[in-house]
């Protein structure tokens, strides 16, 4: 049973560019998160999806971000216009439905260099 | 504000003692608390979860404490290896939430042989 599925694992981009991020969760599991860790920062939760809704982006940047769960395929995390600031590891976690305490199983990570 | 702290950045302990990690919040009526271990370059592994209602639970050489009146987890590794040198994540989950993580920035524990 593969775990969560994060590629690519170190995505390098120039200032103005477009990354996506995308996360796989583990079979049977119907609910993502993301969080995004900058460095000697502690995990920050930016949005919580389940299939082709959003029901948490209290945690998301207002601009330049978005993020997807179609019903088919993975999840994925939008940056237009990346700036340096946004290089950090992103997390994808995913966790089934009714789940117990919100345990959470993680990919990971995508590592976002802006250069 | 509302805070989550793990008052060390960093503990060294020797093989074989008890390694006591700790987590105190501020301003949060956390449902669950959870922690995490998370090694370099890897995502964080979910160790143990505590209700607010419980005051301790326990998996093999693993104990979690929870105050609700300190506003404090404790987090206990027995008989600890170097093969548990690692970072501790704590994280709680709000009353209320949809369920999303609210972290600490963790600590980093070294267990010399």
């Amino acid at each position: 049973n593969a775990g969560v599925m994060q590629n690519p694992r170190h995505l390098v981009r120039r200032r103005g560019q477009e990354a996506r991020l995308r996360c796989s969760p583990m079979k049977g599991h119907s609910h993502v998160y993301w969080y995004r860790q900058l460095p000697e920062e502690g995990l920050k939760f930016m949005v919580y999806l389940q299939k082709e809704n959003i029901i948490d982006e209290s945690g998301m940047p207002k601009e330049r971000f978005s993020a997807e769960f179609p019903k088919e395929g993975p999840s994925i995390l939008r940056i237009q216009q990346v700036v340096r600031g946004d290089s950090a590891a992103y997390f994808c976690a995913s966790s089934p439905p009714r789940t117990d305490g919100s345990i959470q199983y993680f990919g990971a990570g995508t590592r976002l260099s802006v250069l | 504000s509302q805070k989550i702290e793990q008052n060390s950045e960093a503990l060294n302990i020797q093989e074989g003692k008890t390694a006591t990690l700790t987590c105190n919040y501020t301003n949060y009526s956390p449902a669950y608390l959870q922690w995490y271990r998370q090694d370099p370059g890897r995502g964080p592994v979910f160790l143990l979860l505590i209700r607010e209602n419980e005051k301790e639970k326990r998996k093999e050489r693993l104990k979690v404490t929870f105050d609700t009146t300190l506003k404090q987890s404790l987090f206990h590794i027995t008989a600890s290896q170097p093969a548990d040198s690692a970072t501790y994540l704590c994280a709680l989950v709000s009353v209320g939430s949809q369920g999303n993580l609210i972290f600490g920035k963790g600590t980093k524990l070294s267990v010399k042989p």
